[in-house]
């Protein structure tokens, strides 16, 4: 069955920076694009960034872009998305979510929260 | 940015009822239209896709119509476990913009 699980959140200060992993089991990984998705608390969904299948193409969101930057081992089945710059409007749940089109599987989030 | 807008934001309703959910698009993205749904504290689960395709184990009183700009989701006869949020995402663009969500509470 397909599992993503995100890890690598936690407490920053701002202008720190945090690296997440999702890890991919269930499915060929190296056929899918992969997304991030975040959630603020008490908020509605944000779509921040997608990577093509290979790697070689990327896509942020406004919020994001210069500060952020998706990557994945296809070897390893993983997927990152280093984060930089942080500030407390990043303060989130991240989600990694497959790409068929539509997110069609989704793990269970890893919590980041920003704050001094 | 493609700009997603859900009405109504939030809604009452009884087990039973027949609900629906409109979501409107900035500029047209033919049926590049998806639906979720979230409960508190899990992530999302996909409804639909393609404005109208049901998504494999999803019952079926969830359906979903449009084309366009203007889209509709409807749940013909709510069920207990359907008291959650729901989200509309177009993918006929990037980034892939979500509607601001509508929660279906307990009348």
């Amino acid at each position: 069955q397909v599992q993503l699980v995100e890890s690598g959140g936690g407490l920053v200060k701002p202008g720190g920076s945090l690296r997440l992993s999702c890890a991919a089991s269930g499915f060929t990984f190296g056929d899918y694009f992969m997304t991030w998705i975040r959630q603020a608390p008490g908020k509605g969904l944000e779509w921040i960034s997608y990577i093509s299948s290979s790697g070689s193409s990327v896509f942020y969101a406004k919020s994001v872009k210069g500060r952020f930057t998706i990557s994945r081992d296809n070897s390893k089945n993983l997927l990152f998305l280093q984060m930089n710059s942080l500030r407390a409007d990043d303060t989130a749940v991240y989600f990694c979510a497959r790409d068929s089109g539509w997110n069609d599987y989704w793990g269970q989030g890893t919590l980041v929260t920003v704050s001094s | 940015d493609i700009q997603m807008t859900q009405s109504p934001s939030s809604l009452s309703a009884s087990v039973g009822d027949r609900v629906t959910i409109t979501c409107r698009a900035s500029q047209s993205i033919s049926t590049y239209l998806n639906w979720y749904q979230q409960k508190p504290g899990k992530a999302p689960d996909l409804l639909i896709y393609g404005a109208s395709s049901l998504q494999s184990g999803v019952p079926s009183r969830f359906s979903g119509s449009g084309s366009g700009t203007d889209f509709t989701l409807t749940i013909s006869s709510l069920q207990p476990e359907d008291f959650a949020t729901y989200y509309c995402q177009q993918s006929y663009s990037t980034p892939r913009t979500f509607g601001q969500g509508t929660k279906v509470e307990v009348k």
